[in-house]
């Protein structure tokens, strides 16, 4: 079955740090990667996808991920961490679009001023 | 601009109540899902409906059941509350035009559920 772990449920990084959140999926054939971002008490929003195009993804609010097919990993992350980034943050893959998308259990961000 | 739209935000049920959780979404989108969000177990798939007319169980689908009442229509039902459904439920939906799917999944704000 496929499976998505996050390393770490809860992250704090200073504002002006870098932000790096893990990703690891589990599977040999390459899946369809996301990215979604959750703030408090609404729903979930995608922040980027990958999807078998360039390595290096580019999303929205200054995040970057980049796909290791080697390390079957797809880690998130921003150069500089703002407060507004302050949310919890979901790894997801699906194999087929339309069908099952399966989450990671989360990474809480916090920034600290 | 809705997006999708679910009902009711929040809801207190006792223990054996049931209830229906409504989903409404007006991009045209094929697919529709319901997940139910727990701390520290991230987003689990209840049931999903990959087009109007079919729906299939997800990876934790008992003690609920869905219907997909219309293209943009998707309900979910607890027909015996108990205090292990107490979580937040979203609905989502994804797709683009005919049976192309961009993958991006696009979420509700949430119904907040508990039972007591």
């Amino acid at each position: 079955a496929q499976s998505v772990t996050q390393l770490g449920s809860h992250v704090s990084v200073s504002e002006g740090a870098l932000v790096l959140l893990r990703c690891n999926y589990s599977s040999s054939v390459p899946p369809y990667l996301f990215w979604y971002v959750q703030y408090p008490n609404q729903g979930l929003q995608l922040l980027l996808k990958y999807t078998s195009a360039a390595t290096l993804v580019k999303g929205i609010n200054g995040f970057e991920a980049e796909f290791k097919k080697s390390e079957t990993s797809f880690h998130l992350t921003k150069p500089s961490a703002h407060m507004s980034d302050a949310a919890e943050y979901f790894c997801a893959v699906t194999y087929n679009y339309g069908q099952n998308f399966v989450f990671g259990p989360g990474t809480r961000l916090s920034v600290l001023p | 601009n809705a997006g999708v739209t679910q009902t009711p935000k929040f809801q207190v049920l006792k223990t054996g109540q049931s209830m229906t959780l409504q989903c409404a979404q007006d991009m045209n989108h094929n697919s529709m899902y319901w997940y139910r969000q727990d701390p520290g177990m991230g987003l689990r798939l209840i049931y999903y409906s990959a087009s109007e007319g079919t729906t299939d169980k997800g990876e934790v689908p008992n003690g609920y059941n869905v219907s997909r009442l219309n293209k943009r229509e998707f309900s979910l039902r607890l027909e015996s509350a108990a205090p292990s459904q107490t979580s937040v439920y979203f609905c989502a939906s994804s797709g683009g035009r005919g049976v192309v799917n961009t993958g991006e999944l696009f979420f509700g704000e949430g119904s907040r559920l508990t039972v007591l």
